[in-house]
């Protein structure tokens, strides 16, 4: 099974309005990372927080991480049409070596 | 400072034949990452390897795949013999430091292989 998986699949908001993301993960991490995905396009880095951090902001942007409950959230406020994409958490583990694994994303569709 | 380049962007192979892409990591990136990305999937994890090694590639399927890291030159992920279910996008992507410790990875726009 994946090591982490976003809820909602899917979400459909208003322009202006705040969008929530969550992801869960069943091992232990280093960090934990979201990327978003334009449709057809590579990913793009949003933000990354560190084991022992509990939460960071980039912009609008604002990650939490809950390491007892394995657990992350990605809040993007006041969300604009160009926010849609699909977000992606990638958790940093090592397994033999040091890699990212992904979830299957969740698809975000910002309603002008 | 150029990204990470893939390429061909759009690779199409007939069944049997070989899909060579093909991956140039960032200025002074020494750590490279394939992945596969089905239609409306996450990416799965293939192979990570460093300048001439292969570190992990317990995502690579045991035949028909290969992928290399020359001293000099890009990454070449190999997928020999193509069968329709190959088709997918495969993204690359390089990071600086020591696996994923603390420093994200940049990744480039994927090849698409389509095989008919």
């Amino acid at each position: 099974s994946q090591q982490g998986e976003e809820d909602p699949q899917a979400l459909s908001i208003q322009e202006g309005e705040n969008a929530t993301m969550n992801c869960s993960y069943k091992t232990s991490i280093n960090n934990l990372q979201w990327y978003r995905q334009n449709s057809g396009r590579g990913l793009v880095h949003l933000i990354l927080i560190r084991s022992n951090e509990r939460e960071k902001h980039s912009g609008r942007l604002r990650v939490t991480l809950d390491t007892s409950k394995k657990s992350s959230s990605l809040l993007i406020t006041a969300s604009r049409a160009a926010d849609t994409a699909s977000y992606f958490c990638a958790t940093g583990i090592i397994q033999g070596a040091q890699k990212l694994v992904f979830g299957q994303g969740t698809r975000l569709t910002i309603n002008p | 400072n150029a990204g990470v380049m893939q390429n061909p962007r759009h690779l199409v192979r007939r069944r049997g034949q070989e899909a060579r892409l093909r991956c140039s990591p960032m200025k002074g990136h020494s750590h490279v990452y394939w992945y596969r990305q089905l239609p409306e999937e996450g990416l799965k994890f293939m192979v990570y390897l460093q300048k001439e090694n292969i570190i992990d590639e317990s995502g690579m399927p045991k035949e028909r795949f290969s992928a290399e890291f020359p001293k000099e030159g890009p990454s070449i992920l190999r997928i020999q013999q193509v069968v329709r279910g190959d088709s997918a996008a495969y993204f690359c992507a390089s990071s600086q430091q020591t696996g994923y410790m603390n420093t994200e990875a940049f990744f480039g726009q994927g090849t698409r292989l389509t095989v008919v």
